[in-house]
């Protein structure tokens, strides 16, 4: 099975809104409503920030939203701030009983 | 609180084996699905296994499958990854991480991780 397709990098000023996608087949995205993102930070372990398609952990900013349509799900930051800049994850469960990640997006804020 | 601790990792030649280990605290290990993860340096993150909470039930990625074996330990609040023939392209950072339940039902997401243990495969 093939990575999850996002893009190599996105960029938005403080303030603005981002969106991440992250595009799969019938058999991982658009067929489950497993997807998950995690913000990883340089040197740090991944953290969980959307599980099941579009809810927040505990503790997690409701500035970060999910949402899926068909086979792409995407994650939206609004409000950028300065700490959101990080390398950005996805995940799929699959129908192999199996997760596939996205290769990762890099956010830098302006 | 809950804590997830790697150990195990290391330098190792092409073709050898290494048994990683992970220690969970803070939480009840026995009613939670474990798993593995890994991130080659510079690169992204790759799934590698995961385990049932009972042990019943295992699964790993294809590239991993036949070289790789994940173990638990309730009684010890430890999971474990024997990696067996490893090559070079195995070098990375392991992660175990905690399959996220709510409510006993499975979200299919990682809640918590570790912070990772660095295996080298090189000669």
């Amino acid at each position: 099975q093939s990575a999850l397709t996002q893009p190599a990098s996105v960029s938005g000023s403080p303030g603005q809104s981002i969106t991440i996608s992250c595009t799969g087949t019938r058999s991982d995205v658009g067929g489950y409503n497993y997807v998950s993102w995690y913000q990883q930070h340089p040197g740090k372990a991944p953290r969980l920030m959307i599980y099941a398609v579009n809810n927040r952990p505990s503790g997690v900013s409701d500035r970060f939203s999910g949402s899926k349509s068909g086979n792409t799900a995407s994650l939206t930051i609004s409000g950028l701030q300065a700490e959101d800049e990080a390398d950005y994850y996805c995940t799929s469960y699959t129908y192999s009983d199996t997760w596939l990640f996205g290769g990762g997006t890099k956010l830098t804020v302006l | 609180q809950v804590q997830l601790v790697e150990s195990g990792g290391g330098l190792v030649k092409p073709g050898g084996s290494l048994r990683l280990s992970c220690a969970a605290s803070g939480f009840t290990f026995s009613d939670y699905y474990m798993s593995w993860i890994r991130q080659a340096p510079g690169k992204g993150l790759e799934w590698v296994s995961y385990i049932e909470s009972s042990s019943s039930y295992t699964n790993y990625a294809d590239s991993m499958k036949g070289r790789f074996t994940i173990s638990r330990d309730n009684a010890k609040q430890s999971l474990y990854l024997q990696m067996n023939s490893l090559r070079a392209e195995d070098t990375a950072v392991y992660y175990c991480a905690r399959v996220y339940l709510i409510n006993d039902s499975l979200m299919h997401a990682f809640d918590i991780w570790g912070q990772g243990t660095m295996v080298t495969v090189s000669s």
